[in-house]
């Protein structure tokens, strides 16, 4: 079955240190990756993707994401956050031809000062 | 930037209720969606519409729930008789023809309806 798991429910960490959350889907032959934040209140904004091509993707605020295609991954990582960056975080899967998105269920980013 | 708009940002139904949230896609997507997040849970997939019809739904989406596009802007879903367990943040989505690279659909949300049936 098609899954997204994402490791860490909760991340808390200093402001100005760096951050890993971490993203795992089960495996397919082709699969596109997005990582979406949420701050509070809000909708789901884009953070950044992986269409295809090179597998280090940059994306808004600073972020970055790799796409491990052998350890089924796409990990999240910014390397000094900031207090502004607390949010809920979902890494997301849509599998080649499909339709739908496919979610994990979020990891809860607190930076502390 | 264009945006995804839904209304109402907030309804409150009593059980049994027919409830009808809405939805304006931006304008050049051509494909439509609707998610829901039941309070501190993950973001679920409800259904996707394409070509004035569904092209993928989940087992979440029954007879109760129905989508609609009654005109070229609007995007509705429907839910028929409402029950406790629906009260969520409904999601709408957008996206615009698949990426021409790599045939994917890229999300752009609204900033969602939440429901309280009582």
């Amino acid at each position: 079955a098609q899954s997204v798991t994402q490791l860490d429910s909760q991340v808390p960490v200093f402001e100005e240190a760096p951050v890993e959350l971490r993203c795992n889907y089960s495996s397919s032959v082709s699969v596109y990756l997005f990582w979406y934040v949420q701050y509070p209140n809000q909708g789901l904004q884009l953070l950044l993707k992986y269409l295809s091509g090179s597998t280090l993707v940059k994306g808004i605020n600073g972020f970055e994401a790799e796409f491990n295609k052998s350890q089924t991954s796409f990990h999240l990582r910014k390397p000094s956050v900031h207090i502004s960056d607390t949010a809920e975080y979902f890494c997301a899967v849509t599998y080649t031809g499909g339709f739908k998105t496919i979610f994990g269920a979020g990891t809860r980013l607190f930076v502390k000062a | 930037e264009p945006e995804v708009t839904q209304t109402p940002s907030h309804q409150v139904t009593q059980m049994g209720q027919e409830v009808i949230l809405r939805c304006v896609p931006i304008s050049n997507h051509l494909y439509f969606y609707w998610y829901r997040q039941i309070l501190g849970q993950k973001v679920e997939f409800l259904v996707s519409f394409y070509n004035n019809e569904i092209s993928e739904k989940s087992e979440i989406f029954d007879d109760q729930f129905s989508v609609e596009r009654p005109d070229g802007s609007n995007f509705t879903l429907k839910i028929r008789s409402t029950k406790l367990e629906d009260s969520a943040m409904y999601f709408c989505a957008s996206s615009p023809p698949r990426d021409g690279s790599s045939g994917a659909n890229v999300l752009t949300f609204g900033a969602g309806s939440r429901l309280t049936v009582l």
